[in-house]
């Protein structure tokens, strides 16, 4: 079974710093993906990459910015965080032949 | 560009009864169509999905749901709810030229009532 791990399941941090979220899978997978999810609005995606080094924007990238320097680990890097990032952050990993998605457990972020 | 659109974002059932949660979609490319479900404080774990075979999905769980192109609908279904079926529950679609991108609808949390 695929497993994808999110570093943190709570996380509280404060208005201006910088934070980092850490997603790691353990399928050699190429593509893996950051999403926010809010009440109502379902999953939006943040961005996303398909190799070691590359990363695409998604529908709500502002604010946020990524890295992937190895195959295996995707981090979500909120530069300056605000209040209206509080949020909970699902990272998902999918293979080169398609879906479906595997997701992780998510991580409940809520800036003070 | 696509989209999808799950009709009631709270459903209620008895325990025992149907359960149908509704899903449209738009694409102006052949999909595929997902169903994922979240139970509390955990990632989406799929349900069942559809990629241009049978019309008529199986899933995990008992559950199912039937493509209708003439009606863009993926409706998921399950003869009888269990209260372990209590989640939310996500319809989303992606494009069949490039399956990397997932578009997700709104959600339906499902209550199942004894």
């Amino acid at each position: 079974d695929v497993k994808v791990t999110q570093s943190s399941r709570y996380l509280v941090k404060r208005t201006g710093e910088k934070v980092f979220l850490e997603c790691v899978q353990d399928m050699d997978h190429e593509n893996m993906f950051w999403y926010r999810q809010d009440p109502g609005l379902g999953l939006r995606l943040i961005y996303f990459s398909y190799d070691v080094k590359m990363k695409e924007k998604g529908d709500i990238p502002e604010g946020y910015s990524v890295s992937r320097e190895k195959k295996e680990r995707f981090s979500l890097i909120l530069e300056s965080a605000s209040t209206n990032q509080t949020s909970m952050y699902l990272c998902a990993s999918l293979d080169r032949w398609g879906q479906p998605q595997h997701f992780g457990d998510g991580t409940r972020l809520s800036i003070l | 560009a696509q989209s999808v659109t799950q009709l009631g974002s709270h459903v209620s059932v008895s325990e025992g009864a149907l359960v149908l949660l509704r899903c449209n979609y738009s694409s102006s490319v052949p999909p595929y169509l997902f169903w994922y479900v979240q139970y509390p404080n955990q990632g989406l774990q799929l349900l069942l999905k559809y990629t241009s075979a049978a019309t008529l999905v199986k899933g995990i769980n008992g559950f199912e749901a039937e493509f209708k192109k003439s009606e863009t609908s993926f409706h998921l279904t399950k003869p009888s709810a269990h209260m372990s079926d209590a989640a939310e529950y996500f319809c989303a679609v992606s494009d069949q030229s490039s399956a990397r991108q997932l578009t997700f609808g709104s959600g339906t949390q499902l209550t199942v009532l004894p």
